[in-house]
């Protein structure tokens, strides 16, 4: 079975500093992780994934992911914290088959001025 | 290409009240899902369609049921609303089941049952 478990459920930093949201998983087989973000009463949206190519993956809005096997982590990182990446951010997994994804519990990014 | 639409975007319901969460999509996604968020849990799946005429159990189905209308629609229905189903409800598309595939998400019908 699969799950994944997000490593803090607020993280606080400063417009300019570096951002980092960790992530781990667990998976039976070789998954798909994604990352997708959610900014306040609208829809997710999807930041970057991973299906067994690069493992440095890069997404939309400077944010990039590293998927690590013997970690069996997916953390997601940006250089530089802007305001409008203040967001909740889900990490998710998928073995694919018929069903669905599993999401983590989300993290929510404040960033302060 | 509106992408994968919802209606409504919010309703309150009192319990027992039924009512059906519609769902749409234009991009001829062959999958669809439904999941509910509620605060600290993520997204939980109710149910999905990997293609037309076919629905299945996700984690939390029970008090729903759901109908794949047509290739488009997949709908999503409360037969007798509990306060415990107060949620945000959202749906979501992906081209075929298979796990490289992403899903593109709905912007989610929010629901208070009292």
């Amino acid at each position: 079975a699969q799950s994944v478990t997000q490593l803090d459920s607020h993280v606080s930093v400063s417009e300019g500093t570096p951002v980092l949201l960790r992530c781990n998983y667990s998976s039976s087989y070789s998954p798909s992780l994604f990352w997708y973000v959610q900014h306040p009463n609208k829809g997710l949206q999807l930041l970057l994934k991973y299906t067994s190519a690069a493992t440095l993956v890069k997404g939309i809005n400077g944010f990039e992911a590293e998927f690590k096997k013997s970690e069996t982590s997916f953390h997601l990182t940006k250089p530089s914290a802007h305001m409008s990446d203040a967001a909740e951010y889900f990490c998710v997994v998928s073995e694919g088959g018929r069903r669905a994804l599993t999401f983590g519990s989300g993290t929510r990014l404040q960033v302060q001025p | 290409n509106a992408g994968v639409t919802q209606t409504p975007k919010f309703q309150v319901l009192k319990t027992g009240q039924s009512m059906t969460l519609q769902c749409a999509q234009d991009m001829n996604h062959n999958s669809m899902y439904w999941y509910r968020q509620d605060p600290g849990m993520g997204l939980r799946l109710i149910y999905y369609s990997a293609s037309e005429g076919t629905t299945d159990k996700g984690e939390v189905p029970n008090g729903y049921n759901v109908s794949r209308l047509n290739k488009r629609e997949f709908s999503l229905r409360l037969e007798s609303a509990a306060p415990s189903q107060t949620s945000v409800y959202f749906c979501a598309s992906k081209p075929e089941p298979g796990q490289s595939y992403e899903q593109y998400f709905g912007p989610g019908t929010r629901l208070t049952v009292t």
